[in-house]
């Protein structure tokens, strides 16, 4: 199956400071989604991002599926940026939707 | 608009009692997945619903996990004889096809004890 390596594992920033999240991944994709899982534990849609470069606020995404890696933006870091990001990756190319995760990053913003 | 919910949110069983956990997936929504989440690990897949059809069921560690989607809208997912490394979150997430977007439920906290 895919294999998806995120980096770093962890991170501690000052609040206001920016960060860049890699993913890696080992094939070829169609789906390509970023999550924000807060301290609660809930899954938070990033972004969805096959493809291209996507903006949304403080937060940015590109993906460059030709090379098989994608990068999340973090700029002004906030407090409430603190969680755990994860990257997760699809190919329905072979009739299954599913997505496989990394292990996430752990970001911590503090004040 | 109501987002995905799961029930219930916390579940506590003795080793060998049965489980069954709720999904309420976001209304119209076609496919259904059920993931697994250790801690401090990311979520694994399950198994995957089109409609009420289970069409892939290839991440279920074994014979003891079962779901079912009867009408194409709730889903639960039913572990019998509950054992201690059946301790996770479980989490469904739901889509309006089949390769878009995934928004996912609060998740289950189950604990075996």
């Amino acid at each position: 199956g895919i294999q998806v390596e995120q980096s770093p594992p962890d991170l501690i920033l000052q609040e206001g400071a920016n960060s860049t999240l890699r993913c890696n991944f080992s094939d070829s994709v169609n789906n390509l989604q970023w999550f924000h899982q807060n301290p609660w534990g809930q899954l938070i849609n990033l972004f969805y991002i096959p493809s291209g470069t996507k903006q949304n606020g403080r937060l940015s995404a590109t993906t460059v599926a030709t090379e098989r890696y994608s990068l999340l933006y973090i700029s002004s870091s906030q407090t409430t940026d603190s969680g755990v990001y994860f990257c997760a990756v699809g190919d329905s190319g072979a009739g299954s939707y599913q997505l496989t995760f990394g292990k996430g990053t752990k970001l911590s913003v503090i004040p | 608009g109501a987002g995905v919910s799961q029930s219930p949110r916390y579940k506590v069983a003795k080793r060998g009692q049965d489980v069954a956990l709720r999904c309420d997936p976001i209304s119209g929504h076609v496919s259904l997945f059920w993931y697994q989440q250790a801690l401090g690990q990311g979520p694994e897949f399950l198994t995957y619903f089109q409609n009420e059809a289970q069409l892939d069921k290839s991440g279920l560690p074994s014979d003891r996990f079962f779901a079912e989607r009867p009408e194409g809208s709730v889903s639960t997912l039913k572990i019998q004889r509950t054992q201690q490394e059946d301790s996770a979150v479980y989490l469904c997430a739901s889509s309006p096809d089949r390769g878009g977007t995934q928004y996912f439920g609060p998740g289950t906290r189950l604990t075996v004890l």
